[in-house]
């Protein structure tokens, strides 16, 4: 997606190892969200951005932590990784006086 | 907190057929209502939107109507083609900040 780039694309790691997802975008939008896709529950809320440092809680947060040092990144750290956090995970931006979305390509992570 | 609510969770129509989908939401401040297409191994992407002050828009086959009264939404796709095949994901905006809560998605399959 044109403007959006996640990264890594695909990650297999180890119970217990913390993983960190990159977002990066080139549209300099003011705000920036974590979604995990998982069947049967849609695209759940981990963690939002609203500028600069400026970060918030989703509705599926324990366990995941975000940071945002410039306005093109947003990553998003797993302490600790576990099985559950087995999933896709989008990164997705918008900006002010536009509420769609446009959302990353997605990171495929997998937990043993 | 806002929740959606879509239906049916799987949709299989004959090409050629109309398909619709239909979603519930809970907060009645919500104010804009975004339709998403999801193809195998990508992000979603916006197809349609309506805010709460229009009851209807149309953009060639696909269509959504809004009845704020009833707190329901839904999506219409006429004359189904085989790249209609994707799922799709209703969301509505939560009042208090740019943040879109989903329903749990529609996979939608048209069968050549």
């Amino acid at each position: 997606d044109a403007g959006i780039t996640q990264s890594p694309r695909h990650k297999v790691t180890e119970t217990g190892t913390p993983v960190t997802l990159r977002c990066h975008q080139t549209e300099n939008h003011r705000y920036m969200y974590w979604y995990r896709q998982d069947p049967g529950h849609g695209l759940r809320l981990i963690h939002y951005s609203y500028g600069v440092k400026d970060t918030d809680k989703g509705e599926v947060s324990d366990g995941y932590s975000v940071s945002r040092s410039k306005t093109e990144d947003f990553l998003l750290t797993l302490e600790s990784a576990t099985s559950s956090q087995t999933s896709v995970y989008f990164c997705a931006i918008s900006d002010l006086g536009h509420y769609g979305y446009t959302f990353g390509s997605g990171t495929r992570l997998t937990v043993v | 907190g806002e929740n959606v609510e879509q239906h049916p969770s799987t949709l299989s129509v004959q090409e050629g057929d109309s398909a619709v989908i239909k979603c519930t939401y809970s907060d009645s401040a919500s104010n804009y209502f975004p339709w998403y297409k999801q193809e195998l191994g990508k992000g979603p992407q916006l197809i349609i939107d309506i805010r709460s002050n229009v009851g209807e828009k149309k953009d060639q086959r696909i269509a959504v109507t809004l009845n704020k009264t009833a707190k329901h939404f839904s999506l219409h796709i006429t004359e189904t083609q085989p790249e209609d095949s994707a799922v799709y994901f209703c969301a509505a905006r939560n009042n208090a900040g740019n943040m879109l809560t989903f329903g749990g998605g529609t996979r939608l399959m048209v069968k050549p």
